[in-house]
């Protein structure tokens, strides 16, 4: 079985500060891993993934996710937000060598909100 | 970059109605799936689709929903009595190009998703 925890439910930062996501795993195996986003009324946009290459990966709009298996986390960081940053991000756990088939489970979501 | 269209954006419809929700998957992709996500609740699984059959189905999905590829490029999911309960946001998306079809890990791709309010 896998499930994912998103610790925190809404962040709030200041625009020109750094972001924090954070999200945990549970699996039995070593998983695939993706962040998405979601701004609103949009559909869910893929920023990054981990799939047992380099352990830190970089995404789109200067997003990165260290994955970190002692720890068992998956979190997302960017160095300063952007106001346009602003959205929910959705953590994303995924069997291993899944082939082209993803049986993806989806973590609760955290609302990003940059001040200006 | 090719995407995943759904439409309608927004459908509303009479509890016991039938509705239709048209999705087009990206064209070389293999692997396609319904998602749904109930206001302030997860995402989550409905049912996926491969080589024009149903591959995994949830709970969720009942015999009030069915899905079909009627042609090379539509995915549609039918609910065929609709309850209030079935208002959702609702998600298709698709995965695993076929001209690089490996044991990889071929991320899901989303459309915008079709809001239904069933009233």
């Amino acid at each position: 079985a896998q499930s994912v925890t998103q610790l925190d439910s809404h962040v709030s930062v200041s625009e020109g500060t750094p972001v924090l996501l954070r999200c945990n795993y549970s699996s039995s195996y070593s998983p695939s891993l993706f962040w998405y986003v979601q701004h609103p009324n949009k559909g869910l946009q893929l920023l990054l993934k981990y799939t047992s290459a380099a352990t830190l990966v970089k995404g789109i709009n200067g997003f990165e996710a260290e994955f970190k298996k002692s720890e068992t986390s998956f979190h997302l960081t960017k160095p300063s937000a952007h106001m346009s940053d602003a959205a929910e991000y959705f953590c994303v756990v995924s069997p291993p060598n899944s082939g082209g088939y993803q049986k993806v489970t989806f973590g609760t979501g955290t609302k990003l909100q940059v001040i200006p | 970059e090719p995407e995943v269209t759904q439409t309608p954006s927004h459908q509303v419809t009479q509890m016991g109605q039938e509705v239709i929700l048209r999705c087009v998957p990206i064209s070389n992709h293999l692997y396609f799936y319904w998602y749904r996500q109930i206001l302030g609740q997860k995402v989550e699984f409905l049912v996926s689709f491969y080589n024009n059959e149903i591959s995994e189905k949830s709970e969720i999905f009942d015999d009030q929903f069915s899905v079909e590829r009627p042609d090379g490029s539509n995915f549609t999911l039918k609910i065929r009595s609709t309850k209030l309960e079935d208002s959702a946001m609702y998600f298709c998306a698709s995965s695993a190009e076929l001209e690089t079809f490996t044991w990889y890990n071929s991320p899901l791709h989303f459309g915008n998703g079709t809001r239904l309010t069933v009233t």
